[in-house]
């Protein structure tokens, strides 16, 4: 089993839909959580930096953490085309030897 | 404010040889992170840099290396190459060291033939 577990999809989904991806992990020691957006060709870009469990908000865009049942979980309101890229969940546990842990990625597209 | 930039785009080389791909850190960041990204894979950590010294180092052999300049850029070096080296290489810059936000470069798409 890996350490964090996201399903590659594709999610394929209509314009304005609201997006659900997840991922799951089993290293109770992970404390920060994020969300990255990557395009084809393009390195990942940072969507959502989130510490312990509870919801953040910014814009459309709203993360949620349950330490309890270790899952995370990115929702996109009112979806766009331009939405159409692969979401990564990465992870970092506190203090230690600094070894972040990334997802393989959900590939989400969003039709017009 | 000037983003993370990597060098070169593209690389192809062959087995056994070595190369050495680079990064500029954002402007105001000191610390540099190294990762691998398989085709349909997520990154995978390699190591990170934080005043020019490695603060952390993932799952690779030693023949992966790098080093973080004054200026905190870096490089990655990859000696004695395998065919499963290829891959896109990504870095990424962040403050302080250890946790927080990191901000990635496009990566270098290196091909081992």
């Amino acid at each position: 089993q890996k350490e964090v577990e996201q399903d590659p999809g594709p999610l394929s989904v209509p314009e304005g839909a609201i997006v659900s991806l997840n991922c799951t992990y089993s290293n109770s020691a992970f404390q920060y959580f994020m969300w990255y957006r990557q395009y084809s060709r393009k390195g990942p870009e940072l969507l959502m930096y989130t510490y312990s469990s509870g919801n953040k908000e910014d814009g459309r865009f709203t993360a949620q953490v349950d330490k309890s049942s270790k899952y995370i979980s990115l929702f996109i309101r009112d979806s766009q085309p331009s939405d159409s890229a692969t979401y990564l969940c990465a992870m970092e546990t506190s203090g230690g030897s600094y070894i972040p842990t990334f997802g393989r990625g959900t590939s989400l597209i969003v039709h017009p | 404010e000037t983003g993370v930039t990597q060098s070169p785009t593209h690389l192809i080389k062959t087995r056994g040889q070595q190369v050495t791909l680079r990064c500029s850190s954002q402007s105001g960041h000191n610390t540099v992170s190294w990762y691998q990204q398989a085709l349909g894979q997520g990154p995978q950590f390699i190591f990170q840099y934080y005043r020019e010294e490695e603060n952390g180092r993932g799952n690779f052999p030693p023949r992966f290396s790098g080093l973080q300049f004054p200026n905190y850029s870096s490089e990655l070096n990859v000696n004695a190459l395998e065919l499963d080296d290829s891959a896109l290489y990504l870095c990424a810059s962040s403050i302080g060291g250890g946790n927080g936000p990191q901000h990635f470069g496009d990566g270098t798409r290196l091909s081992i033939l």
